[in-house]
């Protein structure tokens, strides 16, 4: 199956500081999500990109559908503490409706 | 618009036991997947169900098995519980000619 990559596995950040992570798949993929998922909770949706190129931000978010399809990046402008929790990446295959996540990572805020 | 619901929070089953999960799917999503989460790791396709169907399977034995009803919810079967099958089991729903799925809170599934 896909193999997903994201790194950093996770990150220590201070308050106010920029984050970027990165998830790289060994396949081609037609959509990249973003989720983040708090302790105890299921995944929240933050960005989809569906275009090879393509720069999306929602708030704080921006997130990049690599060129070559086979990566995304997720920036976090100006983190605060609820950005702590588990970010995932995920991508979905043409003609194939399941989605493969990476391990994720795991982002503290010292405050 | 209510969101994807699952039910319930938190089970604790004996090795060798069956169990049933619930998922309602989100208003107006007629798709629905269940994934599995271990601890520490990114979420595992288990299936997706379309319009009664399974449509799809991940690398997961016969003894996991799912119903969708006519009114798109769905359940989550597992037979001859093993202890590895201990993990977050989420429900995530989508419209079929849309990628975003939207997942449910899980239910958090122990076997001893």
């Amino acid at each position: 199956g896909q193999q997903l990559n994201q790194s950093p596995q996770s990150m220590f950040i201070q308050e106010g500081e920029d984050v970027s992570m990165n998830c790289t798949s060994s396949s081609i993929f037609n959509t990249w999500l973003w989720y983040k998922q708090d302790p105890g909770e299921g995944p929240v949706l933050l960005i989809a990109l569906y275009k090879a190129g393509e720069l999306t931000s929602n708030g704080r978010l921006t997130a990049q559908f690599g060129i070559t399809r086979k990566d995304s990046f997720l920036n976090i402008s100006a983190s605060i503490p609820s950005d702590v929790g588990i970010y995932f990446c995920a991508g979905q295959n043409p003609n194939d409706y399941k989605l493969s996540f990476g391990a994720g990572t795991t982002v503290t805020v010292r405050a | 618009e209510t969101g994807v619901t699952q039910s319930p929070t938190h089970l604790i089953k004996t090795r060798g036991q069956q169990v049933t999960l619930r998922c309602s799917s989100q208003s107006g999503h007629n798709t629905v997947s269940w994934y599995q989460q271990a601890l520490g790791q990114g979420p595992q396709f288990i299936f997706q169900y379309y319009r009664e169907e399974e449509n799809g399977r991940g690398n997961f034995p016969p003894r996991f098995s799912g119903l969708q009803f006519p009114n798109y919810s769905s359940e989550l079967n597992v037979n001859a519980l093993e202890l590895d099958d201990s993990a977050l089991y989420l429900c995530a729903s989508s419209t079929r000619d849309r990628t975003e799925a939207f997942f449910g809170q899980g239910t958090r599934l122990t076997v001893v």
